[in-house]
């Protein structure tokens, strides 16, 4: 059984490029999260969705980025144009019903 | 007011000892779920251990225990039996019920080293 699967593994970019970062959940699973995590502010939920539909944004950092879920095999988080602050590990998790979430490997985000 | 909290920054523990992580948790949903997840320096998040608010036993998941004391909204992970494997980050994490949906709240993790 494939887990979470997201693409790219590792993004290095240029502040001011857009970069896209991909998701696959867990077939089956009706939730799907972006995570970010860094080492001055931990684990931060980005945003989530459930039946694709996205239910709490409250966590994107600014208009910057935005995230889409346009079927329930994928979604990805753009961020656009891309800044140095933005540089950490983005996980992707997917839940069954809400209860425990498998992560994806994540993608390292760096901007330089 | 922190929703999850994990008093313990950073613990060194010998080999082969049991470790205790504490957890403390605030909500007023009664409905509400328990995880731990390991984090090693590889990266990954790795999913160990479950209790429902309603579960009468404390989970158990091989060499991992849920110390569930719900009065004390208490609900610390033990690790029997360490092994250097065990070295990693620990998060605990709660499932509330937000409207009609539900939120994973985070804590800010523990740092656990295993000496030899």
């Amino acid at each position: 059984d494939a887990g979470v699967i997201q693409s790219p593994r590792h993004e290095v970019t240029e502040m001011g490029q857009e970069v896209t970062l991909r998701c696959k959940p867990i077939s089956g699973h009706d939730y799907l999260f972006w995570y970010r995590q860094t080492m001055m502010r931990g684990l931060e939920l980005l945003i989530y969705f459930n039946n694709n539909v996205p239910i709490d944004d409250s966590g994107m950092p600014e208009d910057r980025f935005s995230a889409k879920m346009p079927n329930a095999s994928f979604s990805t988080l753009k961020i656009q144009p891309s800044e140095p602050r933005d540089s950490a590990v983005y996980f992707c998790a997917s839940s069954p019903g809400g209860r425990e979430q498998f992560f994806g490997p994540g993608t390292r985000l760096t901007v330089l | 007011a922190q929703k999850i909290t994990q008093t313990q920054p950073g613990m060194f523990v010998q080999e082969k000892e049991a470790v205790t992580l504490d957890c403390t948790y605030d909500t007023s949903d009664p409905s509400y779920g328990l995880f731990w997840y390991k984090q090693p320096s590889s990266g990954e998040m790795i999913f160990l251990i479950y209790q429902g608010s309603y579960d009468q036993q404390n989970a158990t998941e091989g060499r991992y225990s849920l110390n569930f004391q719900k009065a004390r909204k208490s609900a610390n992970l033990v690790i029997s039996a360490s092994q250097l494997g065990d070295s990693a980050m620990y998060f605990c994490a709660m499932r509330e019920r937000r409207d009609s949906n539900y939120q994973l709240i985070w804590g800010a993790g523990t740092k656990l080293i295993i000496k030899p």
